[in-house]
C-alpha cells in the first residue's frame, strides 16, 4: 500500500504560539490530501481538503484563518494551527488517495497536539 | 442524526468468539471503509467496499448498498484484535471521509 507520513507525531506548545504539521506522501503524488481531527473520545471529523496548487476547501465551522493549509507540492501538505489555544488540543491526521478521485485513502500516523 | 451510525459502541467478548460490528448510513456513497484505530491513535485501513463482500484473514466485511448497511465480522477473535473499529463513508472520489463514532472492542483472554 501507499505510505503517508506525518511530522511531528506529537507536539506540546504554549497557548498563543503557532504549530505546523506536515503530511507527506512518500511513494506517490497526491494532488488532494484531507485533514481530520479527533477530540478525545469523539469521532474523526473532516476539517479541510487540501488541493495542490490551489486554495484549500474548509468544512463548515472550521476557521480558515486559524488553520492554514498549504499544499505547495504534490507530496506535501502542511497544516498550521495559528495562535493555538488549549481547545485546539486534538489528534490531527491526514489522508490521501493514491489516484486522483480514487475512493481508497491512505492515512498518516497522526499528530497529537497539546496546547498548554 | 449522524450520517453514519455504528453499533454497538462498546463490545467486550471472550477470546475465540465471533464478533459482528454494524454500520448504517443515510447518504449516497461511492465506497465504505472499515478502519482500525489503536490506542496511540494510528489508523489502519482494513477494507474498502463498494459492493458485496471482502475477506482478509479472520476479517470479513459485507455491504448492502440498497439497505445502506455494512457489517464487519471477526472470526476466532483474539486479544490483539482489541481496538476501536470505525466505519467511514465517502460520497465521491473527491470527498473526504465521514466517520462513525467507532466501536470500542475488547477481547479478553
Amino acid at each position: 500500500g501507499a505510505v503517508v507520513s506525518q511530522h511531528p507525531s506529537w507536539v506540546i506548545c504554549k497557548s498563543g504560539t503557532s504549530v505546523k504539521i506536515e503530511c507527506r506522501s512518500l511513494d506517490f503524488q497526491a494532488t488532494t490530501m484531507f485533514w481530520y481531527r479527533q477530540f478525545p473520545k469523539q469521532s474523526l471529523m473532516l476539517m479541510a481538503t487540501s488541493n495542490e496548487g490551489s486554495k484549500a476547501t474548509y468544512e463548515q465551522g472550521v476557521e480558515k484563518d486559524k488553520f492554514l493549509i498549504n499544499h505547495a507540492s504534490l507530496t506535501l501538505s502542511t497544516l498550521t494551527v495559528t495562535s493555538a489555544h488549549p481547545e485546539d488540543s486534538s489528534f490531527y491526521i491526514c489522508s490521501a488517495p493514491r489516484l486522483v478521485g480514487a475512493n481508497e485513502q491512505f492515512f498518516g500516523p497522526g499528530t497529537r497536539l497539546t496546547v498548554l | 442524526k449522524n450520517e453514519v451510525e455504528q453499533s454497538p459502541q462498546n463490545l467486550t467478548a471472550q477470546e475465540g468468539e465471533f464478533i459482528t460490528i454494524n454500520c448504517s448510513y443515510s447518504v449516497g456513497i461511492s465506497a465504505l471503509h472499515w478502519l482500525q484505530q489503536h490506542p496511540g491513535g494510528g489508523i489502519v485501513s482494513l477494507f474498502m467496499l463498494s459492493s458485496g463482500k471482502k475477506k482478509h484473514g479472520r476479517l470479513i466485511a459485507t455491504i448492502n448498498i440498497q439497505e445502506k448497511h455494512s457489517s464487519l465480522h471477526i472470526t476466532a477473535s483474539h486479544p490483539r484484535d482489541s481496538a476501536v473499529y470505525i466505519c467511514a463513508v465517502i460520497r465521491g472520489g473527491a470527498d473526504g471521509l465521514t466517520f462513525g463514532k467507532g466501536t470500542h472492542l475488547i477481547i479478553q483472554p
